[in-house]
């Protein structure tokens, strides 16, 4: 597609639901970025992909959220038992090449969660 | 780890000129980034420094000094669609990249 691609774009969900996140990078973009932005806050980094494998997790909040990418492509954030605190717009970028070293990412609309 | 300080907000009115600095300290640094987010938008990619200097692009400039661990973004003929929150973003080991907290720029008439 032309752009980074994120589905729903808009979750309301009850404490204790699971929610999955979808995210459909730009064809040939090899590297894919899951972030988390709570209202008037700052990009919170949880997750970077490298092709398929995921070199850094350190920003997953918990063992709750998980994430996977198949095929190069399709990235899929999912959230277990979801808190009221997971709240937040989950953006998704990727970039091409080796990882931001270009410096550009290119960010989806995002999927607004709300957990009531 | 990875640490960087921006000024929270800034306002200025139409036609003056912002500078927003960036101080960050991390390990494996490869470049900084500015990115600027509309409300309810998503972040768009506005520059790139990997070396020491300046770079240009139109109305927008950015700053490097890798020895100072300090970048700047410069805004020049501020106009009233400038009025977003941008971001500086460390790109460190692996190609990740780190945000700052943003800074609001707010323009006045």
């Amino acid at each position: 597609g032309a752009g980074v691609s994120q589905s729903p774009s808009n979750k309301v969900t009850e404490k204790g639901k699971d929610v999955e996140l979808r995210c459909d990078p730009i064809s040939g973009h090899t590297a894919l970025y899951w972030y988390r932005q709570s209202l008037g806050q700052g990009l919170e980094f949880l997750i970077y992909f490298q092709g398929n494998s995921a070199p850094d997790k350190s920003g997953l909040p918990s063992d709750r959220f998980s994430a996977e990418r198949t095929g190069g492509s399709v990235s899929t954030l999912t959230i277990q038992r979801t808190q009221q605190e997971d709240s937040a717009v989950y953006l998704c970028a990727s970039s091409l090449g080796a990882g931001g070293r270009t410096g550009e990412l290119f960010f989806g609309e995002g999927s607004r969660l709300t957990v009531l | 780890g990875q640490s960087l300080e921006q000024p929270s907000e800034v306002t200025a009115v139409e036609g003056a000129i912002v500078q927003i600095n960036c101080t960050y300290q991390t390990s494996g640094f490869y470049g900084l980034s500015w990115y600027q987010q509309h409300d309810g938008g998503a972040p768009t990619f506005l520059s790139y420094n990997a070396l020491d200097g300046l770079e240009e692009t139109g109305r927008f400039s950015s700053f490097l000094s890798r020895s100072d661990s300090y970048g700047y973004l410069l805004l020049q003929e501020l106009q009233m669609k400038d009025s977003a929150s941008y971001f500086c973003a460390v790109i460190g080991s692996w190609g990740k990249l780190q945000f700052g907290a943003g800074t609001q720029v707010v323009v006045t008439p």
